[in-house]
């Protein structure tokens, strides 16, 4: 079966500093990823997303940036935090078939700027 | 461009009463639609999707939707509700595309009154 590990859980950094959020999944090959940032009280907002290995697309320009070094592999990376960034961050993979569009989605990091 | 939009940021039911939550969609093409749930501090769990197959679609944890093509809406619904419903949800479509993105609406606060 396919799951997927997402880490920190938590994690409070201060303005200025650098993130480093990792995402993997196991048990599947060539998935699509994604990073999605959940807002306090608001929806899922789409940041990167991700259909093979150094293939990122950005949806929203900010202060953050995403990789994919390995097949399975997301990262979620900022050189410079600000406040803005605080949230609930959430990776996802999908397969890359129609028949099966629906997202899995990791147990998120709760991003606390300060 | 897609969108989704649920009706009502919350919703509070007495326990064993109907659960009745609002989602309307916006699609140029025939969508894929999702229920997803999620409780505090976890990632989404995917409820059910809808994917062009019957219009009424059964999910987990006594959860269904139905598609109405002529009224754009996929509203999920449980006969009874239960204290461990008591959780935010999510309607979300998807774009189909090479990255089967979704889109979510801003989410549903369901509670449960004893």
């Amino acid at each position: 079966s396919q799951t997927i590990h997402q880490w920190p859980a938590t994690l409070v950094q201060p303005v200025g500093s650098p993130l480093s959020l990792e995402c993997t999944v196991e048990g599947t090959s060539n998935p699509n990823l994604y990073w999605y940032r959940q807002a306090a009280g608001r929806g899922l907002q789409l940041l990167f997303y991700s259909v093979g290995i150094g293939q990122i697309s950005s949806e929203v320009p900010q202060n953050l940036s995403a990789s994919r070094p390995q097949d399975r592999q997301f990262i979620l990376s900022s050189k410079k935090l600000l406040l803005s960034d605080s949230g609930f961050y959430l990776c996802a993979w999908s397969r890359t078939t129609v028949e099966f569009p629906e997202a899995f989605f990791g147990q998120g990091t709760r991003l606390t700027v300060v | 461009a897609q969108s989704v939009t649920q009706l009502g940021s919350h919703v509070s039911v007495s326990e064993g009463a109907l659960v009745l939550l609002r989602c309307n969609y916006s699609s140029s093409v025939p969508p894929y639609l999702f229920w997803y749930v999620q409780y505090p501090n976890q990632g989404l769990q995917l409820l059910l999707k809808y994917t062009s197959a019957a219009t009424l679609v059964k999910g987990i944890n006594g959860f269904e939707a139905e598609f109405k093509k002529s009224e754009t809406s996929f509203h999920l619904t449980k006969p009874s509700a239960h204290m461990s419903d008591a959780a935010e949800y999510f309607c979300a479509v998807s774009d189909l595309g090479g990255a089967q993105k979704l889109v979510f609406g801003q989410g549903t606060r369901l509670t449960i009154n004893p």
